[in-house]
């Protein structure tokens, strides 16, 4: 069990500019979740994977946003024509079963300039 | 929508104290509680789960209580140490739905 990883660590774009980060989650698990975490709050959800099936997503996810988990392994969060308002550090998460914990990464601190 | 609401929203105490950190929720129909800690510039650590059906969970010097049908928890912690400073983090998985939906947070600093 090494955890849940997430690439890069950090990340600095400038404005309109995609980019795409990559959560590697624990092994096992088939359940992995994104959020989004602004400075002084609590992380936002994003949305949920169940394998390779995209289940749930939140109304803060744009169409600027894309995520993916081919083969229900890896994932990928892309921001195309990144904004100022996108800074953030964004989490990725997975757990084995909705009744399990949820283990989170260090995340992907991203700054749009 | 489900809100989740952490009080204080910071807390410095000395060394060797015992202290709480208060969690409420406005929707009772949740399906766990986590408590998480989260150190500056970093991800988060899973400190406990709470089923629903449970009252409480124990993990060393932590303590975490669910009162579902009152809408709170309580994380316990015991003879603080100052590697406990960090943020602590509550959140709540409701029963439609897969999100876990968080609170602000409670800032702690545990001085020597």
């Amino acid at each position: 069990d090494t955890g849940v990883s997430q690439n890069p660590r950090h990340k600095i774009t400038k404005r309109g500019q995609n980019v795409t980060f990559r959560c590697d989650p624990i092994s096992e698990h088939n359940r992995l979740y994104w959020y989004r975490q602004t400075l002084g709050q609590g992380p936002e959800f994003l949305t949920y994977f169940q394998n390779e099936a995209q289940l749930e997503k939140s109304r803060l996810l744009s169409d600027r946003f894309s995520a993916e988990r081919p083969k229900g392994s890896f994932s990928t969060l892309e921001i195309q024509r990144t904004e100022q308002g996108d800074s953030a550090m964004y989490l990725c998460a997975s757990s084995l079963g909705t009744v399990r914990e949820a283990f989170f990464g260090q995340g992907t601190r991203l700054t749009v300039v | 929508k489900q809100e989740v609401t952490q009080i204080p929203a910071a807390l410095s105490v000395p060394e060797g104290e015992n202290l709480v950190l208060n969690c409420s929720f406005t929707d009772s129909a949740i399906y766990n509680l986590q408590w998480f800690r989260q150190d500056p510039g970093k991800g988060l650590t899973s400190l406990l789960l709470i089923q629903s059906s449970q009252r409480e969970q124990t993990s060393g010097r932590l303590n975490a209580s669910l009162d579902k049908s009152s809408g709170r928890s309580t994380l316990y912690i015991a003879a603080s140490q100052p590697g406990d400073s960090a943020t602590y983090l509550c959140a709540v998985r409701a029963n439609s739905g897969y999100a876990l939906n968080f609170g602000k947070g409670t800032s702690l600093l545990v001085t020597p």
